[in-house]
């Protein structure tokens, strides 16, 4: 079964902290996302990334970075949390090949910043 | 640059009535379509796709959806309502040459007893 583990599913940090989530997959797949949930607003994509050291910006980048060493984990950086970075966040996966392969989605990391 | 437009952010139905959630998009070239839906605290799970071929796509728990290229539009539809569809509802879209996702904004689905 295809597996997306996000490392935590919920979390609560202060104002400055670096905030680092963390994603695995177990399906060998080229392509990971990071992807942010507002109410309202639906999915909005911060970063992607289709290969290991490879990334490319999505629609809201700012305030975040993202890094892949590995093929399997894709990590989302916070460098400085703020108030209005609260949000669900998911981690997604997608083979290569066709762009009409589904992606496979984490349970998500519900942060906080107080 | 593509888009996708979910209309009604919230939609109510009696259990054993049609469901129908509206999606239209916006591609500059061939779309590929999507339904995920979402569960609460989970993440998200696909309900069906669109890639080429038979317009009219059936996915899982009684889903289906059509895709009406001349409407660009990508309904989804159940024709009887279960409890257990309450959730939210994600339309989306890639293009052809590319493998990022663009989401609607969603659509919550309640279901009446």
């Amino acid at each position: 079964d295809v597996k997306v583990t996000q490392s935590s599913r919920y979390l609560v940090k202060r104002t400055g902290e670096k905030v680092f989530l963390e994603c695995v997959q177990d399906m060998d797949h080229e392509n990971m996302f990071w992807y942010r949930q507002d109410p309202g607003l639906g999915l909005r994509l911060i970063y992607f990334s289709y290969d290991v050291k490879m990334k490319e910006k999505g629609d809201i980048p700012e305030g975040y970075s993202v890094s892949r060493e590995k093929k399997e984990r894709f990590s989302l950086i916070l460098e400085s949390a703020s108030t209005n970075q609260t949000s669900m966040y998911l981690c997604a996966s997608k083979p290569t090949g066709t762009p009409g392969t589904e992606a496979f989605f984490g349970q998500g990391t519900r942060l906080t910043v107080v | 640059a593509q888009s996708v437009t979910q209309l009604g952010s919230h939609v109510s139905v009696s259990e054993g009535a049609l469901v129908l959630l509206r999606c239209n998009y916006s591609s500059s070239v061939p779309p590929y379509l999507f339904w995920y839906v979402q569960y609460p605290n989970q993440g998200l799970q696909l309900l069906l796709k669109y890639t080429t071929g038979a317009t009219l796509v059936k996915g899982i728990n009684g889903f289906e959806a059509e895709f009406k290229k001349s409407e660009t539009s990508f309904h989804l539809t159940k024709p009887s309502a279960h409890m257990s569809d309450a959730a939210e509802y994600f339309c989306a879209v890639t293009r052809s040459n590319d493998y990022k996702l663009s989401f609607g904004a969603g659509t919550t689905v309640t279901v009446r007893a």
